[in-house]
């Protein structure tokens, strides 16, 4: 069954140091997106970043990568240099790309606090 | 550019009552979606709209109608709410076909059930 799991509930993580959130996911598709999202406390869900299952390279996009292992099925979002406008809850989703359904398959989210 | 659009922003209804929400993307998108989101549930799909047309069941789709009245536009309708509708609710929307197909959220609704 495809599923996504994120282990960490919360993290904290002082201001301007890096932070590494925990995503792996189960699927037996040979063909899938991941994506990353950012939910701050006024609620909105805002996309970060995303990895194609056949893409060679980790994505980056700003302070976010993208530690893409493909063999330990692990996608794990990495924050540069946070700030406080980081604390936020942050969301993994996957793709599947067989057929013509685009639905997203969530993680329950960690909550990342920064401290000043 | 306003992206996706969700009205209104807050609502509280009585056991019963029903209501459509609104969604309105102007990003040329073929898919849209309306998501659910519960505190330790993470999103849930409630329906999806792959093209204009077209409408599909989620996860969750008992107790809601959806209508894709345009490309533009997907509506969400609550005939009769109850108390276990009280939620935040998610419009998205995407390209479909090749390529990342990013979903593009709307700010979102919380509707309160009494």
């Amino acid at each position: 069954a495809q599923k996504i799991t994120q282990t960490q509930p919360g993290m904290f993580v002082q201001e301007k140091e890096a932070v590494t959130l925990d995503c792996t996911y189960d699927t037996s598709d040979q063909s899938y997106g991941l994506f990353w999202y950012k939910q701050p406390s006024s609620g909105e869900m805002i996309f970060l970043i995303y990895q194609g299952s056949y893409d060679e390279q980790n994505a980056t996009e700003g302070r976010y990568s993208l530690n893409f292992q493909k063999a330990r099925k692990s996608a794990n979002l990495v924050i540069s240099a946070s700030q406080l406008g980081d604390s936020a809850m942050y969301f993994c989703a996957m793709r599947l790309n067989a057929g013509n359904n685009r639905k997203l398959i969530w993680g329950l989210g960690t909550s990342l606090a920064v401290n000043p | 550019n306003a992206g996706v659009t969700q009205t209104p922003k807050f609502q509280v209804l009585k056991t019963g009552q029903s209501m459509t929400l609104q969604c309105a993307q102007d990003m040329n998108h073929n898919s849209m979606y309306w998501y659910r989101q519960d505190p330790g549930m993470g999103l849930r799909l409630i329906y999806y709209s792959a093209s204009e047309g077209t409408t599909d069941k989620g996860e969750v789709p008992n107790g809601y109608n959806v209508s894709r009245l345009n490309k533009r536009e997907f509506s969400l309708r609550l005939e009769s709410a109850a108390p276990s509708q009280t939620s935040v609710y998610f419009c998205a929307s995407s390209f479909s076909g090749r390529g990342k197909n990013i979903q593009y959220f709307g700010a979102g609704t919380r509707l309160s059930v009494l």
